[in-house]
């Protein structure tokens, strides 16, 4: 089963409007952090948001937050009003605390922002 | 320059040889790890390492080769390459003193295997 699941391979807002970018995750480690990069079509990662999974409130990071649904293992990105360097593509991620402390990805979110 | 750093940012080889992707970071991070980034498979995990001396396969190691004689270094070796390896690399690291926080990215490396 993978362990982190985009199901949006594109998304597109129009500038200055609110985006959900979804993504759920599998596990059954009781302690694992969620994480959402971006990258721009430089090409660099760019770490944004960190949820653990202990954290009784969502995470937030200037427009970005985390809405954190754990019964639902979801971990979705809210970006609001979008900006036109918002276009790029969102990597969600995690990592498990007893199971090596890899990162596992999902196949990533290809955000485009519409003047 | 404090940071990771992945040399080289390019490179273009020919099927069979050997190569070796530099990844360096200035933090004495203790994790380590090495992705690649394909189309439709976002990034898949070759190898990584908790410490110096210590390391651990992915979900794609075959054809691959790592060592960490250093903590700050971290490099990759394609033993002979083949065209299927023509990717994208990312070296990243991360501190285990901050339980599972943020890994930190190097620039990547674009392999071609001609």
């Amino acid at each position: 089963a993978q362990k982190i699941t985009q199901t949006q391979p594109g998304m597109f807002v129009q500038e200055k409007e609110a985006v959900t970018l979804d993504c759920t995750y599998d596990t059954s480690d009781p302690s694992y952090g969620l994480f959402w990069y971006k990258q721009p079509s430089s090409g660099e990662m760019i770490f944004l948001i960190y949820q653990g999974s202990y954290d009784q409130q969502n995470a937030t990071e200037g427009r970005y937050s985390l809405n954190f649904q754990k019964a639902r293992k979801s971990a979705n990105l809210v970006i609001s009003a979008s900006q036109l360097g918002d276009s790029a593509m969102y990597f969600c991620a995690m990592r498990e605390g007893n199971t090596g402390n890899q990162f596992y990805f999902g196949t990533g979110t290809s955000l485009t922002v519409i003047p | 320059d404090a940071g990771i750093t992945q040399s080289p940012r390019y490179k273009i080889t020919e099927t069979g040889r050997q190569v070796t992707l530099m990844c360096h970071q200035t933090w004495s991070h203790s994790y380590m790890f090495w992705y690649r980034q394909d189309l439709g498979h976002g990034l898949r995990l070759i190898y990584y390492s908790a410490a110096a001396d210590i390391t651990d396969k992915g979900e794609v190691p075959d054809g691959y080769v790592v060592s960490r004689s250093k903590t700050e270094n971290f490099p990759l070796t394609l033993e002979s390459a083949t065209r299927s390896q023509t990717s994208v690399y990312f070296c990243a690291s991360s501190e285990s003193s901050r339980g599972l926080r943020e890994a930190f990215f190097g620039q990547g490396t674009r392999l071609t295997v001609v």
